[in-house]
């Protein structure tokens, strides 16, 4: 079946500290991978994607890369902000027709100190 | 950006009650769900929506469970007689199919469901 791995939270670092989340999936087929984040007090938002092996996604400085050979969507940013503290997401999405339902990892809780 | 809304944030609900959450998706967006996040646990999904009927639904969303699209713009989610169990944030969403295809869902600021 369809499942999602994140390395497990809280995660504290300092800020200008190099960030990696990362993020094992197992699938049927080639899905699609997302990067969701959960700002306190708010619902999730879409931070990056990517369809296919070898992809990379990027926005806000954060950067996965969908590597297929170690079925992996590591999250990373090179330098983490205050205002990055959240919860990350990772997701798949089965590529099986027109059925769309999202499999998503537990969570990894960041929180950047000043 | 468009947004999608939900209402209310916080419903609170005896036991047996049922209940219905609403959802306005994107309005150019012809794919809709409903996931929940029930606390320490991860995201689940619970049905999709395409073309006014029920695209997939997961085992958990059984009997007491239904998905309307009442009007044009609200898309709603009914249990009709709830349990403790029940208790969770819902998370709607929306997704354009324009493209063909991994077009990403849009999500909107959940409404948490306590019951008593």
């Amino acid at each position: 079946g369809n499942s999602v791995t994140q390395m497990e939270g809280p995660v504290t670092l300092s800020e200008e500290a190099f960030l990696t989340i990362n993020c094992t999936y197992t699938a049927t087929g080639y899905p699609s991978l997302f990067w969701y984040v959960q700002y306190p007090g708010e619902g999730l938002q879409l931070l990056l994607k990517a369809t296919k092996a070898d992809d990379k996604g990027s926005n806000k400085g954060f950067e996965a890369t969908y590597r297929k050979e170690t079925t992996s969507f590591h999250l990373e940013k090179g330098s983490v902000q205050v205002s990055d503290s959240a919860v990350y997401f990772c997701a798949l999405e089965p590529n099986a027709g027109n059925n769309r339902k999202l499999i998503w990892g537990l969570g990894t809780s960041l929180a950047v100190n000043p | 950006e468009p947004e999608v809304t939900q209402t209310p944030s916080h419903q609170v609900t005896q036991m047996g009650q049922e209940v219905i959450l609403r959802c306005v998706p994107i309005s150019n967006h012809l794919y809709f769900y409903w996931y929940r996040q029930i606390l320490g646990q991860k995201v689940e999904f619970l049905v999709s929506f395409y073309n006014n009927e029920i695209s997939e639904k997961s085992e958990i969303f059984d009997d007491q469970f239904s998905v309307e699209r009442p009007d044009g713009s609200n898309f709603t989610l009914k249990i009709r007689s709830t349990k403790l169990e029940d208790s969770a944030m819902y998370f709607c969403a929306s997704s354009d199919l324009k493209g063909g295809g991994n077009q990403p869902q849009h999500f909107g600021d959940g409404t948490r469901l306590s019951i008593l």
